[in-house]
């Protein structure tokens, strides 16, 4: 069975960093699409990123060059090293994995709970 | 403000069919067929009920079908049923080799 489980979520300044992890388990993350989507309080979702199973990885604009998306092979896990955070970055943060079947790498088809990260002083 | 728009919100009765309607542009809709579907009910994290335009996911019933003409996508939703009530956001891959989402639309089962 596929799971997936977010952590390193938290209150953090303006300003600071703040590391998300995502432990899968029943698949192989390297062998995945894996992509992060965040929704803030009351909104919509957005997309954040995501890690191609080749390596490739590709981000919004509204947090290229401030977040980093990665993974680790031995411990099945993806990550989202998040610099620079403001207010905007409040949200619960979800990562998930492609549908497989076959089907487009950003069709999102297994989700975990999520993870909340409020930015405040 | 969404890259994809999709009404604020629909309504209908048990049984009832319903359409949910997502526009884009030929950067993300209508350029690829890669247009998903997704349920949110309050709490819980989003499902993806439709993906490639039209393909159902295992488990998900068939009350639920996608097309997609030029620049704009729709999820119809068949046989209304209460547990239908929820978020429902579309989502497109984009020329830029990312992922746009619409705004979501509320569902609402009189």
């Amino acid at each position: 069975e596929v799971q997936l489980v977010e952590t390193g979520g938290g209150l953090i300044q303006p300003g600071g960093s703040l590391r998300l992890s995502c432990a899968a388990s029943g698949f192989t993350v390297s062998s995945n699409y894996m992509s992060w989507v965040r929704q803030a309080p009351g909104k919509g979702l957005e997309w954040v990123s995501v890690i191609y199973s080749g390596g490739s990885t590709y981000y919004a604009d509204s947090v290229k060059g401030r977040f980093t998306i990665s993974r680790d092979n031995s411990k099945n896990t993806l990550y989202l090293q998040m610099n620079s955070l403001r207010a905007e970055d409040t949200a619960v943060y979800y990562c998930a994995r492609d549908e497989g079947s076959g089907s487009h790498p950003l069709a999102l088809g297994y989700w975990g709970q999520g993870t909340l990260v409020t930015v405040s002083s | 403000q969404s890259a994809l728009t999709q009404p604020a919100s629909v309504s209908g009765s048990p049984g009832q069919s319903i359409t949910i309607s997502c526009t884009g542009t030929s950067s993300d809709v209508g350029g690829y067929n890669y247009v998903s579907w997704y349920q949110q009910h309050p709490g819980k994290a989003p499902k993806l009920m439709i993906y490639d335009v039209s393909n159902r996911p295992s488990g998900v019933s068939n009350r639920f079908s996608g097309s997609k003409s030029g620049n704009t996508a729709s999820l119809t939703i068949s046989g209304l049923q209460a547990e239908d009530e929820a978020d429902y956001y579309c989502s497109s891959y984009t020329s830029s080799s990312t992922l746009e989402f619409g705004g979501g639309t509320k569902l609402t089962v009189l």
